[in-house]
């Protein structure tokens, strides 16, 4: 596609639930990335794929957050059981190979109330 | 412990003149430095960037400088116009190894009319 793209663009759930979050890169984009962006902070990484390996995935904050590229296209990103401090907006972001630019999509705003 | 450090908030400028816009850093494994803009209900879009083996990058009216011994970066936006007015994030990355880019707070910069 022309950019990336990310869904849904807000998702308001309760304390509890389960989320599944979707990004879809630049199609011709080996590699895909997660960050976590608080408010008043810049986006912070949570892992990243290289076409459906996940090698590194030390910025995910606790087993409840994981995270799948199945196909080496599509990836979501899930979060099980939300806690209120989940409240952030989530970004992904692709390049076309490791170690080149990164192109951010829109990301998704998450509220756990 | 913030690795990526954009002590200034916030930056008004006066249209036509230059804006500058400063970053530090404490990880000396930093090999490749970008800076991003970022529109409200936007992602993060790509600016310019610079690796550790040149101190300067030129793109148009963006410049950003690299002083290695001083782990200091700066964009420079010359003439600075209307449409600059956005939130500026610098990014850093090559701890070896790892592609993930550890972001700075941003600095919101406004060019007034």
């Amino acid at each position: 596609g022309a950019g990336v793209s990310q869904s849904p663009r807000y998702k308001v759930t309760k304390r509890g639930q389960d989320v599944t979050l979707r990004c879809d890169p630049i199609s011709s984009h080996a590699t895909l990335y997660w960050y976590q962006q608080a408010l008043g902070q810049g986006p912070e990484f949570l892992t990243y794929f290289n076409y459906e390996a996940q090698p590194d995935k030390s910025g995910l904050p606790s087993d409840r957050f994981s995270a799948e590229r199945p196909e080496g296209s599509i990836s979501t990103l899930t979060i099980q059981r939300t806690e209120q401090r989940d409240s952030a907006m989530y970004r992904c972001a692709s390049s076309f190979l490791a170690q080149e630019t990164q192109y951010f999509g829109p990301g998704t705003r998450l509220l756990v109330l | 412990d913030q690795q990526v450090k954009q002590n200034s908030p916030s930056l008004s400028v006066q249209e036509g003149r230059i804006s500058i816009l400063n970053c530090d850093y404490t990880n000396s494994m930093f090999d490749y430095f970008l800076w991003y803009k970022k529109y409200p209900a936007e992602g993060p879009t790509f600016l310019i960037s610079i690796s550790s083996i040149k101190d300067k990058n030129e793109d148009g009216r963006f410049t950003v400088f690299l002083n290695k011994s001083a782990k200091h970066l700066s964009l420079h936006i010359v003439p600075s116009q209307p449409g600059d007015s956005a939130v500026y994030f610098c990014a850093a990355s090559g701890d070896t190894g790892t592609y993930k880019y550890i972001f700075g707070t941003g600095t919101r910069l406004k060019v007034l009319a």
